[in-house]
């Protein structure tokens, strides 16, 4: 199995910062990852494919990047909107794997 | 536009058997390149992927569940059915289904509200 490894597992940030969590695979995935926010009590909400492709309706300040075992899912000025649990997940080969989580806090 | 509805029991007992069904709509399971997935979620943990099954009745499971999960899928009902046997407390957890993207590309663009399941004697 693929292990995924998300770092950190939290952390506190203020409206208008650039936010960066980073996702690691235990081997190399290509471009195969994708990327999700989850707020308290819903469902996941898809984000990104491909590493870096921005799903439609996704505001323009989400970006990721990466190829291989090293991704990251940058936040270029967080929103009070954007304050939830990020998690990665490689679909490069099954079992399908997610990272533990990313929360982002208000600081 | 896809949706993804979860129904099941909300609760069971240690050692009975769970079935879940996924309701859709705005897509069909025998559409070529479509998949449905099962993921759950314990409380306060991360996402675990169970189960797909793809438009041509292909399966895949998690290695470590797979003894005890069966997908099917049912087209003319728009639904898609997981079973789990033996359930267990550490199996407590919310349940979703998810729209796969493709059948070769496998992750959840769509996902259902989620089905939360208690195991409890």
């Amino acid at each position: 199995d693929i292990q995924m490894t998300q770092s950190p597992s939290s952390l506190s940030a203020s409206v208008g910062d650039r936010v960066t969590i980073t996702c690691r695979a235990s081997q190399g995935i290509s471009n195969s990852l994708a990327w999700y926010q989850q707020k308290p009590g819903e469902a996941p909400k898809f984000l990104l494919y491909a590493a870096s492709r921005l799903e439609s309706g996704v505001p323009s300040r989400f970006s990721g990047s990466g190829s291989g075992t090293d991704f990251t899912l940058t936040i270029s000025s967080l929103q009070p909107e954007d304050f939830a649990t990020y998690y990665c997940q490689q679909y490069y080969s099954v079992p399908l794997t997610f990272g533990g989580g990313t929360k982002v806090e208000i600081k | 536009q896809i949706t993804l509805k979860e129904s099941g029991p909300t609760l069971v007992k240690p050692t009975q058997t769970l079935t879940l069904t996924c309701t859709f709509s705005g897509f069909s399971v025998s559409t070529n390149g479509v998949a449905v997935g099962w993921i759950r979620q314990p409380p306060g943990k991360a996402l675990e992927w169970l189960a797909l099954i793809y438009w041509n009745d292909d399966k895949r499971y998690s290695p470590s569940l797979k003894s005890r999960l069966t997908i099917t899928k049912d087209t003319s009902k728009n639904q898609v059915v997981l079973i789990m046997t033996n359930m267990d407390p550490v199996d407590t957890a919310t349940y979703y289904c998810a729209h796969g993207y493709s059948d070769y590309d496998s992750f959840f663009d769509f996902w259902g509200q989620g089905t939360l399941v208690t195991v409890s004697s």
